[in-house]
């Protein structure tokens, strides 16, 4: 079936570098994507979201990329911080769903 | 302000015994959601509940079960328990479907099943 995925399992980075995690998704019928945050022993925390007729959304450090032509979302995170070190997650939802497809995560360690 | 509460935070089953993992929530959502996740793995929908007395299953609900009598409350219900149980669960919830309000997650319940 469709799914979302992600193309970096584990992405190491200087604190102070910007990070980039990507995410690709395959149901074109997908109009809502929303990246999630989750530290280690917690539950997923909302970051930021964006809608399929944006191509972009700024949030504080952060800005998610949606490109439609080829089913590419990414979150980039400016100055990376060891307290964003954690395991970052892209979810989908179709308008009038009740529920969300969430990806397999890429986990970012942020060295000091 | 408590959010989403889950309990238990860590059980150990033996293989057959049956619980019920608890999860409450004070901020008047109507969806609820149960969620596993595997090591390493993201996270799959066991079931779900847009409403009090309303109940769907997700991707993966064999083996489980839930209920939905209150608006606060969506308890899981593990019914003879098996080792590919073994994971975390997470219930979370939110006021509304998806694509505008946001979910909240619970801090998770870690199951062993031996």
């Amino acid at each position: 079936g469709e799914n979302v995925g992600l193309h970096l399992p584990t992405l190491s980075v200087q604190e102070g570098d910007n990070s980039i995690i990507n995410c690709a998704y395959s149901n074109s019928a997908s109009d809502y994507f929303i990246w999630y945050k989750q530290e280690s022993g917690k539950g997923p925390q909302f970051i930021i979201d964006i809608r399929s007729n944006m191509d972009k959304r700024q949030g504080q450090r952060v800005t998610v990329l949606l490109n439609k032509t080829v089913k590419h979302l990414s979150l980039q995170i400016a100055a990376t911080q060891p307290g964003d070190s954690a395991v970052y997650f892209c979810a989908e939802n179709i308008k009038g769903y009740s529920t969300l497809t969430f990806g397999k995560g890429t986990m970012l360690l942020v060295s000091p | 302000n408590a959010g989403v509460t889950q309990t238990p935070k860590f059980r150990i089953l033996k293989i057959g015994q049956s619980m019920t993992l608890q999860c409450t929530q004070d901020m008047n959502h109507n969806y609820m959601y149960w969620y596993r996740q595997d090591p390493g793995m993201g996270l799959k929908l066991i079931y779900y509940s847009v409403g009090a007395g309303i109940t769907d299953k997700g991707e993966v609900p064999n083996g489980y079960n839930v209920s939905r009598s209150t608006t606060e409350d969506f308890p899981l219900r593990l019914e003879l328990a098996a080792p590919s149980q073994t994971s975390v669960y997470f219930c979370a919830s939110s006021y509304g479907d998806p694509s505008g309000n946001t979910i909240y997650f619970g801090e998770g319940s870690w199951l062993t099943v031996v």
